[in-house]
């Protein structure tokens, strides 16, 4: 199955705690992405990649670092989590940014107390 | 920066109604997506056009490339199409921009 998996679904982690959410993807896609969704603000770019080792910044990208070291991993990482950082996170693929469908993983709810 | 609206922010229908959902965008655009979030969370792409009108089922989308604006329309709604609507735009930067979404809910 066609699929994009985030792990963990949900995590509460405190102020400073290094922390890591996964991202894969099982369709071959070049393109990947975080977004974070916020009440009031919608969905917005975090990071993205268009293939290995290309990663570039969105529209929010402060506060956190992506790799792309295989094609299809596409790690988000916080290295110094802070509470405005609790959102909900979704990463996405696709085959071309521009003109492709995008698919989604279930998403990531991100507490930092 | 490409600054995405869309409206109405929130939407009740009766079951059967006709539903039109907008969304315009600044600057020019590689092509507008039209997404669907139920709740729980789960984001599924419905759309993806650059030009024309595109229709799956009851859910047609359309664009009008020069008045930068694009339309979202549900015929013969049902409960079930309750949902929060997204509408995004991708450009030659690579990035997606997104609207803040319509929450539509329809009743039996």
């Amino acid at each position: 199955e066609a699929q994009v998996t985030q792990n963990p679904r949900y995590l509460i982690t405190v102020t400073g705690k290094k922390l890591t959410v996964t991202c894969s993807q099982n369709m071959n896609h070049e393109y990947m992405s975080w977004y974070r969704q916020d009440p009031g603000l919608g969905l917005r770019q975090i990071y993205y990649s268009m293939n290995v080792e290309v990663t570039d910044k969105g529209d929010v990208p402060e506060g956190y670092k992506v790799s792309r070291k295989e094609k299809r991993n596409f790690p988000l990482i916080l290295e110094s989590p802070s509470p405005n950082q609790t959102s909900l996170y979704f990463c996405a693929s696709s085959r071309l940014a521009l003109a492709n469908t995008q698919y989604f993983g279930p998403g990531t709810r991100l507490t930092v107390l | 920066k490409n600054e995405v609206e869309q409206s109405p922010q929130n939407l009740t229908a009766q079951e059967g109604e006709f539903i039109t959902i907008n969304c315009s965008y600044s600057v020019g655009i590689s092509a507008l997506h039209w997404l669907q979030q139920h709740p729980g969370g789960g984001i599924v792409s419905l759309f993806m056009l650059s030009s024309g009108k595109k229709k799956h089922g009851r859910l047609i989308a359309t664009i009008n490339i020069q008045e930068k604006h694009s339309s979202l329309h549900i015929t013969a709604s049902h409960p079930r199409d309750s949902a929060v609507y997204i509408c995004a735009s991708s450009g030659t930067g690579n990035q997606f921009y997104f609207g803040t979404g319509t929450s539509l809910t329809v009743i039996p």
